[in-house]
């Protein structure tokens, strides 16, 4: 069973520009989160989508948006990159229903460099 | 101060030692606990869930919640080289509006042979 597949692993911007990341969650899956990851705040919630509407928001400015398919395929868009915005982006997701937790699976992120 | 907070080591032991990780959190709300590992480049793999308070075994890991504290741990007995990675604890509250996790920042843990 293929896992939560994230494109690009890597990706290096300047600063101003903007990005757009790339999620495929596993076969079956209608809810996809995003994460991302620094060394000083850890992991930290940016958003929630199920069937294609975000029911669930983080603290993050409205530079961060995303949107989700009708084949539950999501993909977040950061625009105005700030060098704050470096870090590793981890899509997660999870079965159908809510308190589905066991099966909340993460992709291997992709590493977003701002320089 | 976070809702969740975590000891972020580096925490260094001996190859077969019992190691101990362990969260403190301040939202009462929180019903589901999980323990990740997550090795370095790679996304966070799930290790342990829990949804009640006491203690939940697999294998070499046991994951234990105390509700009324509201404290978690995670005992990783006979340590191996390969248990090296950061562990992550993640908690959640379901409230009918998706699931969210909150998590601490992770403990660094090196098994050295």
């Amino acid at each position: 069973k293929a896992g939560v597949t994230q494109t690009p692993r890597y990706l290096i911007k300047t600063r101003g520009q903007q990005v757009t990341l790339s999620c495929s969650p596993i076969s079956g899956h209608r809810s996809v989160s995003w994460y991302q990851q620094t060394p000083g705040q850890g992991l930290q919630f940016l958003f929630e989508y199920f069937s294609e509407t975000q029911r669930n928001k983080g603290n993050f400015p409205g530079r961060f948006s995303g949107r989700q398919f009708s084949n539950s395929r999501s993909e977040m868009n950061v625009s105005t990159l700030e060098l704050g915005d470096s870090a590793l982006y981890l899509c997660a997701s999870s079965p159908i229903g809510t308190g589905n937790l066991n099966g909340y699976t993460f992709g291997s992120g992709t590493r977003l460099t701002v320089v | 101060q976070k809702e969740v907070e975590q000891d972020p080591g580096p925490l260094s032991v001996p190859e077969g030692a019992i190691v101990s990780l362990n969260c403190t959190y301040s939202n009462s709300a929180f019903q589901y606990f999980m323990w990740y590992r997550q090795y370095s480049r790679k996304g966070p793999e799930l290790l342990m869930y829990t949804y009640s308070s006491g203690n939940k075994e697999d294998g070499r890991f046991t994951a234990q919640v105390d509700k009324s504290s509201k404290y978690i741990s995670l005992f990783i007995r006979d340590s191996q080289p390969s248990d090296s990675a950061t562990y992550l604890c993640a908690m959640a509250a379901i409230t009918g509006g998706g699931n969210k996790l909150t998590f601490g920042t992770g403990t660094q843990l090196k098994v050295e042979l």
